[in-house]
């Protein structure tokens, strides 16, 4: 079956402007995460929902930086007024109970 | 922050056993250790799960002692294309506060 997509693959953008980032889950996947990873280090936790809440959002690192799952489903990742640290692939995963994570290829953010 | 401790990098060569040990003292009586692989420009990729003794498949053993304060992931006889990033995580039932470490880096040399 399908995995998880990310959408779009690479996206630029000018720092100030704002971006939405989306995942399509794997269908029936309650859990949903969002991670961030720069260069050389590993993914750094953002937010976690299960079903539409979110459960965590301990690692959203400001309040320019926010997710919605309305339906339980598909998540938007934003972000408002961008800055050039924000530069970084962001990934997007799912699982349902104790099932290991899925993840998509990420979404490339460059800010210039 | 993270709850495992793992070597930040690991070299073998082709044909030979690799195996990473992860490091997890806090661990919960709910939690399940599972390893993910990583090669640049894609997500992780799903290994091996466990929970305790000994679990394989058609990739991967993992090695999990009583005490659960770490794990093992053991490769046999690597291949170039083993090269990756190697990540263990450990997390309770519903999968939550699924936090990465920095990760293995492992280089395969011919």
């Amino acid at each position: 079956g399908a995995g998880v997509s990310q959408t779009p693959s690479n996206k630029v953008t000018e720092k100030g402007k704002y971006v939405e980032l989306r995942c399509d889950p794997i269908s029936g996947h309650t859990a949903l995460y969002w991670y961030r990873q720069s260069l050389g280090q590993g993914p750094e936790f953002l937010i976690y929902f299960q079903g539409t809440g979110a459960a965590d959002d301990s690692g959203l690192p400001n309040d320019r930086f926010f997710a919605v799952r309305p339906e339980g489903s598909v998540s938007t990742l934003k972000i408002q007024r961008t800055e050039r640290g924000d530069s970084a692939v962001y990934l997007c995963a799912s699982s349902q109970g104790i099932s290991p994570l899925h993840f998509g290829n990420g979404t490339r953010l460059t800010v210039t | 922050l993270a709850k495992t401790t793992q070597p930040i990098s690991m070299d073998s060569y082709e044909g030979q056993e690799v195996n990473i040990t992860c490091s997890h003292n806090n661990i919960a009586t709910n939690d399940y250790i599972t390893w993910y692989q990583q090669f640049p420009s894609q997500g992780p990729r799903f290994i091996i799960q466990g929970y305790k003794t000994k679990v394989t498949n058609e990739v991967a053993s993992l090695f999990i002692p009583a005490d659960r304060k770490s794990s093992t992931l053991s490769l046999p006889r690597v291949s170039l294309s083993d090269t990756a990033v190697y990540y263990c995580l450990v997390g309770g039932p519903n999968n939550n506060d699924m936090r990465f470490g920095a990760g293995t880096r492992l280089t395969v040399k011919p």
